[in-house]
């Protein structure tokens, strides 16, 4: 049992250059979410999914975005890196509501 | 919308000694869930101690415990006998619940950053 599942660990882009990060659960959770961690300012919720096939926009949504096809993955795209988006990104996922979220290990993403 | 407020960027405190972390939060819901994480520098992000608001008592966790004053919009986090695996920054964070929009959604604080000193 993985838990959640977060590759890349680093990733280095250049500004307007896109990629996705990955993120993979093996606990069957139903719910999945994006944090971005900065300094001073603890973590904000990007995008989420209740379900596969439902997402919806968290607190700072622009810039990204995110499907759910499966159960266990839940990609977020960055469309056309810009240096804002330089953060630690965490996936997370919970088995139902109110329970506590497991968390990803983190993508620290520097974009110059 | 909720905010969640913590007002001690650092603190450092001797092995052995018992240390608070302060947190407040601001939420016109009566039912909600409130949570302590813990991130090492391995980035890793670990729960410590969780709190339904309508319990009155506080929860506990071995040497982690909460302070949980409801009126005052109030949780904070005791840790007594404090160890140098303690070092870690610290999220207190709250979550609305369900049903209805917003359950699941952790709301953060700034985090505070505790360093255990030998």
């Amino acid at each position: 049992n993985a838990g959640v599942t977060q590759t890349p660990k680093f990733q280095v882009l250049k500004t307007g250059q896109s990629m996705t990060l990955q993120c993979a659960q093996d606990m069957n959770h139903e719910y999945m979410s994006w944090y971005r961690q900065d300094p001073g300012m603890g973590l904000r919720l990007i995008h989420y999914s209740v379900g596969a096939g439902i997402t919806d926009q968290g607190e700072v949504p622009n810039g990204y975005n995110v499907s759910r096809s499966t159960t266990e993955d839940f990609p977020l795209r960055l469309l056309s890196a810009a240096p804002s988006q330089t953060s630690v990104y965490f996936c997370a996922s919970g088995r139902g509501v109110n329970l506590p979220l497991h968390f990803g290990n983190g993508t620290r993403l520097t974009v110059t | 919308a909720q905010t969640v407020t913590q007002s001690q960027p650092e603190m450092s405190v001797q092995e052995a000694e018992t240390v608070t972390l302060s947190c407040t939060y601001d939420t016109s819901e009566s039912n909600y869930y409130l949570f302590w994480y813990k991130q090492p520098p391995s980035r890793q992000m670990i729960l410590v101690i969780r709190q339904e608001a309508y319990k009155q008592q506080n929860a506990t966790e071995n040497r982690f415990s909460v302070n949980f004053q409801k009126a005052a919009k109030s949780f904070s986090l005791k840790i007594s006998d404090s160890q140098l695996g303690d070092t870690a920054m610290y999220f207190c964070a709250f979550m609305k619940q369900a049903p209805g929009e917003g359950a699941q959604k952790l709301v953060f604080g700034q985090g505070t950053r505790l360093t255990i000193n030998p």
